[in-house]
């Protein structure tokens, strides 16, 4: 079954404490991308790859950190989180980066204290 | 330079009912657009799709929405609501430039029995 899976699902954690959000599909998309939705702003894009070892800054990078050393695999890491990141986050996967047809995970709600 | 504005941030209908939730946009470029429905708790999934081919678009579970150049607008519109229609809905735009994906804000619909 063609899928994006984002890992933890849920996690609560403190100012300051590293932590990671994995994200791996299994359709070979080259084109992977991470947003967080907020209410009242819809889906911003933190930041995106366009394939292996490309990646670049969307609407809203601070705080965070991408790697794309596998196709595959797009985790979202945050060195120093603080409460202004408490949000939902997604990660998505396409053939390119225009062609709209996104595949969305089932998202990863983070809770910073 | 892109963007979308969904004009209603909440719908409510009766089951039954016909829904519309309005969508307008602007592009630089001949654009392409999306919706996409979110259900509670999961993630995006793609409704339908214009690509400058039909102006109709016709997408899944009854859906369809309208490109209509000179209105710059893609409403989408399902002639009976159902109950599991209760959603999120995103309206998306893609210029094809270097400006990628802009997400609307979102309309919420609620669905009265």
């Amino acid at each position: 079954e063609a899928q994006v899976t984002q890992n933890p699902r849920y996690l609560i954690t403190v100012t300051g404490k590293k932590l990671t959000v994995t994200c791996s599909q299994n359709m070979n998309h080259e084109y992977m991308s991470w947003y967080r939705q907020d209410p009242g702003l819809g889906l911003r894009q933190i930041y995106y790859s366009m394939n292996v070892e490309v990646t670049d800054k969307g609407d809203v990078p601070e705080g965070y950190k991408v790697s794309r050393k596998e196709k595959r695999n797009f985790p979202l890491i945050l060195e120093s989180p603080s409460p202004n990141q408490t949000s939902l986050y997604f990660c998505a996967s396409s053939w390119g980066a225009n062609t709209g047809e996104l595949f969305f995970g089932e998202g990863s709600r983070l809770t910073v204290l | 330079a892109q963007s979308v504005t969904q004009l209603d941030s909440h719908v409510s209908v009766s089951e039954g009912t016909p829904v519309l939730l309005r969508c307008n946009y602007s592009s630089s470029y001949s654009p392409s657009l999306f919706w996409y429905v979110q259900h509670p708790n999961k993630g995006l999934q793609l409704l339908l799709k214009y690509t400058s081919a039909a102006t109709l678009v016709k997408g899944i579970n009854g859906f369809e929405a309208e490109f209509k150049k000179s209105e710059t607008s893609f409403h989408l519109t399902k002639p009976s609501a159902h109950m599991s229609d209760a959603a999120e809905y995103f309206c998306v735009v893609s210029g094809g430039g270097a400006d990628g994906l802009t997400f609307g804000k979102g309309t919420h619909l609620i669905i009265q029995p």
